[in-house]
């Protein structure tokens, strides 16, 4: 059963638009959600992250949200940039049974942004 | 600053044979993981360690095997190569649990190829 889905596989948007990729979950004791990009050929490296205790985290141009009745977070990356281009996880962890130290991944949704 | 380094990065094996794909890292982290990606999927956590001297599995641990005799090294071990096994392997480790502000860090990942 797949506890962290992406359920788009790809997005395409314009260089300057807001880019938003979504994340759903059905395990309810995940608390504490990331999300990594990935190049091709490369390890998939750490974006931003976001506790169950919030509902929304920035950094700069990133920023996700959390909807915890909802089950549900996204990423809003704007304004988008060709280097943006990349597959997003999404990734969950729980403090429950030493889930703490497992991160479960989604499938990935791979951003492409225009010039 | 080296941070995971895997080797090797790529290695096509046959059916029946054995290897070990080898991971050490330089930032004292206390965790170390494997996880597999295969093609449109996510990553799949295949064992990890907490410490020196203790591992635990994952979510597809059958046909692996790992050590951890060192905080810095973690090789994974197949001791019967099949089809089913290629993958691209990453290797990450953190520094403690993955609750609210910690992340963990890939290599750049093995390709493992069994014909």
């Amino acid at each position: 059963d797949q506890q962290v889905k992406q359920n788009s596989p790809s997005l395409s948007v314009q260089e300057g638009r807001i880019s938003i990729l979504n994340c759903d979950y059905t395990n309810s004791m995940f608390d504490y959600f990331l999300w990594y990009k990935k190049y091709p050929a490369e390890g998939p490296t750490f974006l931003i992250s976001i506790s169950s205790i919030k509902d929304k985290n920035e950094d700069g141009r990133f920023t996700v949200f959390l909807n915890k009745s909802a089950k549900h977070l996204s990423l809003h990356i704007v304004p988008s940039q060709p280097g943006d281009s990349a597959v997003y996880f999404c990734a969950a962890s729980g403090n429950y049974g030493g889930a703490t130290n497992k991160l479960i991944f989604g499938t990935g949704t791979l951003l492409a942004v225009q010039p | 600053n080296a941070g995971v380094t895997q080797t090797p990065k790529f290695r096509i094996l046959k059916i029946g044979q054995s290897m070990t794909l080898q991971c050490t890292q330089d930032m004292n982290h206390n965790y170390m993981y494997w996880y597999r990606q295969d093609p449109g999927m996510g990553l799949k956590l295949i064992y990890y360690s907490v410490g020196a001297g203790i591992t635990d599995k994952g979510e597809v641990p059958n046909g692996y095997n790992v050590s951890r005799s060192t905080t810095e090294d973690f090789p994974l071990r197949l001791e019967l190569a099949a089809p089913s096994q290629t993958s691209v392997y990453f290797c990450a480790s953190s520094y403690s649990s993955l609750n609210s502000g910690n992340t963990i860090y890939f290599g750049e990942g093995s390709w493992l190829t069994v014909v």
